[in-house]
């Protein structure tokens, strides 16, 4: 029962860069998101998705870019990397959308822009 | 007005002790409370939550105790033991809400119990 995984666990890369950051449930839920993890911000949420091919904004999505052509997959991908987007992105999914139902979050990639 | 504030950023408690956190919302359209419990390395995981229709729901040692007036909340943690040092999120979102249930988090409160 693998559940939800994130790759890369940990990546560096360059400003400017493009990175492409994976997560993908084995559960078929419906729902997945994305967050940023900041000391002093908490768990901030970037992007999530009701469905496949369904993508939404949330809290701080600009710089960002999601899609979902599966139910699994969720990848978020950063067009041109800042040092501002250095952080812990945590990826999430919950069987149903409606407030109440629990998020199951990945183990998290860490995220380092030079 | 979205909003959660979390307090302490740290705490550090004697094993046996009792652990408190507090959180604090503006917005009054929120109407469910969950608790994250996050080891280091992993990813959050839900360990209690409450809705505003009860003041106090306990779960084994762990309590969130609800005050809808002044709009706040709080994690107790009775007889503290080493392995629940972690980092510990309050959020908010809303019951109301047709769609995701887009969580807001607190700030975090790392937790360590002195053994």
């Amino acid at each position: 029962d693998a559940g939800i995984t994130q790759s890369p666990r940990y990546k560096i890369t360059e400003t400017g860069r493009q990175v492409t950051l994976m997560c993908h449930q084995t559960w078929s839920h419906s729902y997945m998101f994305w967050y940023r993890q900041d000391l002093g911000h908490g768990l901030r949420l970037i992007y999530y998705s009701a469905a496949a091919d369904i993508t939404d904004k949330g809290e701080v999505p600009d710089g960002y870019v999601v899609s979902r052509s599966k139910t699994e997959n969720f990848p978020l991908t950063l067009e041109s990397a800042t040092r501002s987007q250095t952080s812990v992105y945590f990826c999430a999914s919950s069987l149903v959308g409606l407030a109440g139902n629990e998020q199951f979050f990945g183990p998290g990639t860490r995220l380092t822009v030079l | 007005q979205q909003q959660v504030k979390q307090s302490p950023q740290s705490l550090i408690v004697q094993k046996g002790g009792i652990s408190i956190i507090n959180c604090a919302y503006e917005n009054t359209a929120f109407d469910y409370f969950p608790w994250y419990q996050q080891f280091p390395g992993k990813g959050p995981a839900l360990l209690i939550a409450i809705r505003p229709d009860v003041s106090e729901k306990k779960e084994g040692r762990f309590t969130i105790s609800f005050n809808k007036s002044a709009k706040q909340f709080s994690l107790h943690i009775m007889d503290s033991q080493p392995g629940d040092s972690a980092t510990y999120f309050c959020a908010a979102s809303m019951l109301r809400f047709q769609g995701a249930q887009k969580l807001v988090f607190g700030q975090g409160t790392r937790l360590t119990i002195n053994p």
